[in-house]
């Protein structure tokens, strides 16, 4: 599986964009990019995920780059409820494929007032 | 909707006992169903597969003697730790698929 590389953490001012990196130039052709966020002391929730195509929804939009080796995860107006951990997830399978996910260490988004 | 819940949510015990944690999905039938360990500060950590009406599939280094996995129906899929040390102290949180997590499940082993 591809592996993803993200930043430790990141800050980000209430009302303004996160724009979360992720990469994984290793990717191959049939696997997904999935995200997930942790807030603490939860479960984590899953935000979104692509293959090719940018995707949005009503937590998120996925920003993938052409050659697909990249991709942006943007929360459009952050709020405080929105810190968390963000974990970028590399996978061959579309969301109820039943096969395992392994989570890297992610990026601490930090909202501020 | 289709939704993961764990129980307890929480749960203290002396060490040497063994405590059962559930994970049940609600509202559709998982054949299968993963378990995570998370310590403070770090990521989570898959433990096992659970595929009901068959053994589970344990990852490497995770005892399976001591980490007891059970998978009798499509909604519930069971983990007891065995014998409780307070190493075992963690953060247990199930799965279903890649969209559905249950809220987890904190223990303290005294």
């Amino acid at each position: 599986d591809a592996k993803t590389t993200q930043p430790p953490s990141m800050d980000c001012a209430e009302g303004r964009a996160a724009n979360l990196p992720c990469n994984h130039s290793t990717i191959s052709g049939n696997e997904y990019v999935y995200w997930y966020r942790q807030i603490h002391s939860q479960g984590p929730q899953y935000i979104i995920h692509g293959l090719k195509n940018n995707e949005t929804n009503e937590m998120a939009s996925l920003i993938i780059t052409e050659d697909r080796k990249s991709s942006t995860l943007i929360l459009p107006h952050a709020t405080l409820r929105d810190t968390a951990v963000y974990y970028c997830i590399v996978r061959v399978g579309g969301p109820y494929n039943t096969d395992k996910l392994i989570f890297g260490t992610g990026t601490r988004l930090q909202v501020f007032p | 909707g289709a939704v993961v819940s764990q129980h307890p949510s929480w749960v203290i015990c002396k060490s040497g006992t063994s405590v059962k944690i559930e994970c049940r999905s609600l509202d559709f039938q998982a054949t299968t169903m993963f378990w995570y360990r998370q310590f403070p500060k770090q990521s989570l950590m898959l433990m096992a597969t659970s595929n009901e009406g068959s053994k589970a599939t344990y990852e490497q280094g995770v005892e399976k003697d001591k980490f007891l996995i059970n998978h009798a129906s499509l909604t519930l899929s069971t983990l007891t730790v065995t014998s409780a040390h307070p190493e075992d102290s963690s953060f247990y949180i199930c799965s279903a698929d890649r969209t559905l997590f249950g809220p987890g499940t904190r223990l303290l082993v005294l």
